[in-house]
């Protein structure tokens, strides 16, 4: 079967950096997605890797490893407003999006 | 309108009734979806629409129905309301550029009693 992991729950302080890994077994690859998602509110684009390697969106940065079926979110310079889910998404070989469960990220001040 | 919207916001359903939850897109976006997210799970694809005039099955889509007469709207359909139909159902649409990225509407939070 296809699986997205993902740790359920992190804390982390204010000012601080964050490291959220994801890791996946699916049948095909064919990109990789983090989304940012405020409780009761919609899934917002963040990032989107297909090649190794790191991706780098101001205070985000988004790292692929495709040989070892990983993928991490880095948040530097932590806002309170950081308080969110942070949901990994992998697209299989149907081009179909399979989701993790989503991290909850705490930032405590 | 700007981007996608979902109507209702949020609604409370008898078993056994009809619901229709609508989706509009003003992006002239090709693909559409309909995902229901569960505390705990991650998002689960209910049906897609490719582009107007097709539809194709997700991972959940017993209970469900869809159409997709146009481009902008893409309702999703409950033909008799369970109670395990209960969730958060989300519309998406995608840009069909190179990341084929995914954006959502707001939500439509079901309660089926």
């Amino acid at each position: 079967g296809q699986n997205i992991d993902q740790p359920t729950e992190m804390t982390a302080t204010e000012g601080a950096i964050v490291q959220i890994n994801c890791t996946y077994q699916t049948s095909g690859f064919n990109g990789l997605f983090w989304y940012q998602q405020h409780a009761g509110e919609a899934p917002t684009f963040l990032s989107y890797n297909v090649l190794d390697g790191l991706e780098e969106k101001g205070r985000f940065s988004s790292f692929l490893s495709r040989s070892k079926g990983y993928s991490y979110l880095l948040l530097k310079e932590l806002q309170m407003k950081d308080s969110a889910s942070y949901l990994c998404a992998v697209r299989d070989s149907n081009y179909q999006l399979i989701w993790g469960a989503g991290t909850k990220l705490i930032i405590k001040p | 309108i700007a981007g996608i919207t979902q109507a209702p916001t949020s609604q409370i359903l008898a078993a056994g009734r009809r619901m229709t939850l609508r989706c509009t897109q003003d992006m002239r976006h090709n693909a559409m979806y309909w995902y229901r997210q569960d505390l705990g799970l991650g998002l689960r694809l209910i049906h897609y629409s490719n582009t107007a005039g097709t539809t194709g099955k997700g991972e959940v889509p017993d209970g469900y129905s869809v159409s997709r007469a146009n481009t902008d709207d893409f309702p999703l359909t409950l033909a008799s309301a369970v109670p395990s139909q209960t969730s958060v159902y989300f519309c998406a649409s995608s840009d069909s550029e190179e990341t084929d990225t995914q954006y959502f509407g707001p939500g439509t939070r079901l309660t089926v009693l």
